[in-house]
C-alpha cells in the first residue's frame, strides 16, 4: 500500500524558515518523480514544485521560486522541501503527492495528509 | 500559461441524481486533464486521467469525458459519501501546475 507521510508544519513568523519532510513507502521510490501542492485555508490547490525521479531535474510555481527548495534522498525514500523567507500567504496545508508516471506525467496518483504551515506574527 | 476553469463553482444535487462538473483549458491539452476529489479532513484522491481513464478502486458511477479544451466530470447516481470539492487538473504542460478553482458539491 502507497504511504506518503508529511511532517514538519509548525507556526512560524514572517521571515522566518523551515523544512518540511514526506517519508514514503509502499512503492519504489526512486523510480518516480514527486511533488509538494498546497491548499491555503478557503483555497483550491496549488501545486508547488516537483523533482525528477534522481533529482536532476526541478521546478517550482512562480510564487515560491527562490524561496523554495525541493529535494530527496532516495536512500531515506523521502521527499522535501526547504521553505525560507515565508509569507502570511505561505500558511496552507502542504501536501505531497507521487507523480503516476509511465504514460501519464503530471498526474498525482497518491496523496499525503498534509503538513500544515502557519506564518504569523 | 494554461488556465483552467472549472463550472459550477458550487452545486446541491439530491442523492440519485446525474451531476455534472464542466472543466475549460484556455488552450487545448489533449487528453492530459485529470479530476481530484477533496472530502473535508482527508487528502486529494485521484478519480480520473487521462481525461477518462478510472483510477483503480475508483467506483464505476464516475466518469471523465472530453478532449482539446472542453472536459466533462459525471457522476451518473449520485451518492451522500460524493459529498466534497472536486478539482480539474491539466498535464500537458511541464510543470502541471494548473488546477481549476474547485466545485463544491453539496447533498440536499
Amino acid at each position: 500500500e502507497v504511504q506518503l507521510v508529511e511532517s514538519g508544519g509548525v507556526v512560524v513568523q514572517p521571515g522566518g524558515s523551515l523544512r518540511l519532510s514526506c517519508a514514503a513507502s509502499g512503492f519504489i521510490f526512486d523510480d518516480y518523480t514527486m511533488h509538494w501542492v498546497r491548499q491555503a485555508p478557503g483555497k483550491g490547490l496549488e501545486w508547488v514544485s516537483l523533482i525528477s525521479w534522481d533529482g536532476d531535474k526541478t521546478y517550482y510555481a512562480d510564487s515560491v521560486k527562490g524561496r523554495f527548495t525541493i529535494s530527496r534522498d532516495n536512500s531515506k525514500n523521502s521527499l522535501y522541501l526547504q521553505v525560507n523567507s515565508l509569507r502570511t500567504e505561505d500558511t496552507a496545508l502542504y501536501h505531497c503527492a507521487k507523480d503516476r508516471g509511465g504514460s501519464y506525467p503530471g498526474v498525482f496518483d497518491y496523496w499525503g495528509q498534509g503538513t500544515l504551515v502557519t506564518v504569523s506574527s | 500559461d494554461i488556465q483552467m476553469t472549472q463550472s459550477p463553482s458550487s452545486l446541491s444535487a439530491s442523492v440519485g441524481d446525474r451531476v455534472t462538473i464542466t472543466c475549460r483549458a484556455s488552450q487545448s491539452i489533449s487528453s492530459y486533464l485529470n479530476w481530484y476529489q477533496r472530502k473535508p479532513g482527508r487528502a486529494p484522491k485521484l478519480l480520473i486521467y487521462g481525461a477518462s481513464s478510472l483510477q483503480n478502486g475508483v467506483p464505476s458511477r464516475f466518469s471523465g469525458s472530453g478532449s482539446g479544451t472542453d472536459f466533462t466530470l459525471t457522476i451518473s447516481s449520485l451518492q451522500p459519501e460524493d459529498l466534497a470539492t472536486y478539482y480539474c487538473q491539466q498535464s500537458y504542460s511541464t510543470p502541471p501546475e494548473n488546477f481549476g478553482q474547485g466545485t463544491k458539491l453539496e447533498i440536499k
